[in-house]
């Protein structure tokens, strides 16, 4: 059972333009949100974060946004640039356990 | 500050054999954390560790364990190998600086292990 499921397994945006990165979870006791960004043969790089008692944060280009009553959060890139393409992960952690779980990733292709 | 660092990068082993990573955990951070990448699992969490104790655990099997050192330093060792184990093995480390975990886990580079 995936409870953090990423359903766009790519997606490709011109130079400037918006990203809009989508992710779902299942389980409520999740109260922690991340993303990251990782490069092949790398590890995944922290982008931005969002506690459950938010709906919103911002940090420069990137915001994310959390949903609690539909469940779905959601990363946007603010303008897109080339070297923002990579695989983007959204993680999720419940209560004490520092148990990341994760999507499956979006491929983000950032077109010049 | 220095990162997360992994050792080694790269892994070939066969089947059968054991294996030991390591890992060091960014400078003031005790909490370190393994996880598994692989194509067709993701990325999925094996344990976590801090103050030299184990206090979380994925579902994976036995053969796969790990220790913590008085430095925060960690090592993972998976025996009696099996194909099936050929992944990208993560370690990430937070500060703990607060419950519930709003401290953020910083990767490191990973060891690619190979088992033939």
């Amino acid at each position: 059972d995936q409870q953090v499921k990423q359903n766009s397994p790519s997606l490709s945006v011109q130079e400037g333009r918006i990203s809009i990165l989508n992710c779902d979870y299942t389980n409520s006791m999740f109260d922690y949100f991340l993303w990251y960004k990782k490069y092949p043969a790398e590890g995944p790089t922290f982008l931005i974060s969002i506690s459950s008692i938010k709906d919103k944060n911002e940090d420069g280009r990137f915001t994310v946004f959390l949903n609690k009553s539909a469940k779905h959060l959601s990363l946007h890139i603010v303008p897109s640039q080339p070297g923002d393409s990579a695989v983007y992960f959204c993680a999720a952690n419940t209560g004490s356990a520092r148990q990341l779980t994760f999507g499956s990733g979006t491929q983000l292709t950032v077109l010049p | 500050k220095a990162g997360v660092t992994q050792t080694p990068r790269y892994l070939i082993k066969t089947r059968g054999q054991q294996v030991t990573l390591s890992c060091s955990p960014i400078s003031g951070h005790r909490s370190v954390s393994w996880y598994q990448q692989t194509p067709g699992q993701g990325l999925q969490f094996l344990f976590e560790y801090f103050s030299e104790t184990q206090r979380n655990k994925g579902n994976f099997p036995g053969r796969f364990s790990g220790r913590q050192f008085s430095n925060s330093r960690s090592e993972m060792n998976v025996s009696t190998l099996e194909l099936g184990d050929s992944a990208l093995y993560l370690c990430a480390s937070s500060a703990l600086a607060g419950v519930p975990p709003t401290d953020t886990q910083y990767f490191g580079p990973g060891t690619r292990l190979t088992v033939l």
